[in-house]
């Protein structure tokens, strides 16, 4: 089975800080991905990744940024955090090839920023 | 843009009772299509996927979904409900003419069961 672990299941910080979210994949996938989850908006993709190295903007970006430097680990930093970005964030990695692969969910983290 | 729209945000049924889960995407290339659940502070399961080798597609704890090419429909079905099927669910659907592995989801149904 694949195993999609995140750091921490819950985290609360302050306004300004820098936070960082792991997240790592323990089935060589190539694809890995970042979301956030909030009531009635369902989820939004912050980034993605393809390849080590490698990244792009998903549909909210802002605020955020990634780092892969290995293929089995993919971070999600906030590199000032801001009350608006209180919410759940889950991580999913997916194989390439045939687009009718899954993506594979960790627990989530919920993040609260004071 | 392409999407994918579920139908109802709250949904409640008696225990023993049908489930049914509405789901629509909007390409006339039908996409690879998923169901998911998730469960009180988890992440996301994957219940089922339709990858166009059968149209009724059965996945875990019981649910099945059926294809509807003429509909653009993928409706997430339950003979019986059971408390244990208290959950949020997430239609999304990988339109691979992007050229992409995106997900893109429903705004998801919230299912509730009453005893």
């Amino acid at each position: 089975d694949v195993k999609v672990t995140q750091s921490s299941r819950y985290l609360v910080k302050r306004t300004g800080e820098k936070v960082f979210l792991e997240c790592v994949q323990d089935m060589d996938h190539e694809n890995m991905f970042w979301y956030r989850q909030d009531p009635g908006l369902g989820l939004r993709l912050i980034y993605f990744s393809y390849d080590v190295k490698m990244k792009e903007k998903g549909d909210i970006p802002e605020g955020y940024s990634v780092s892969r430097e290995k293929k089995e680990r993919f971070s999600l930093i906030l590199e000032s955090a801001s009350t608006n970005q209180t919410s759940m964030y889950l991580c999913a990695s997916s194989l390439q090839g045939a687009h009718n692969q899954p993506q594979h969910f960790g627990d989530g983290t919920r993040l609260s920023i004071l | 843009a392409q999407s994918v729209t579920q139908l109802g945000s709250h949904v409640s049924v008696s225990e023993g009772a049908l489930v049914l889960l509405r789901c629509n995407y909007s390409s006339s290339v039908p996409p690879y299509l998923f169901w998911y659940v998730q469960y009180p502070n988890q992440g996301l399961q994957l219940l089922l996927k339709y990858t166009s080798a059968a149209t009724l597609v059965k996945g875990i704890n019981g649910f099945e979904a059926e294809f509807k090419k003429s509909e653009t429909s993928f409706h997430l079905t339950k003979p019986s409900a059971h408390m244990s099927d208290a959950a949020e669910y997430f239609c999304a659907a990988i339109y691979s003419g992007a050229g992409s592995y995106q997900l893109t989801f429903g705004k998801g149904t919230k299912l509730s069961v009453i005893p």
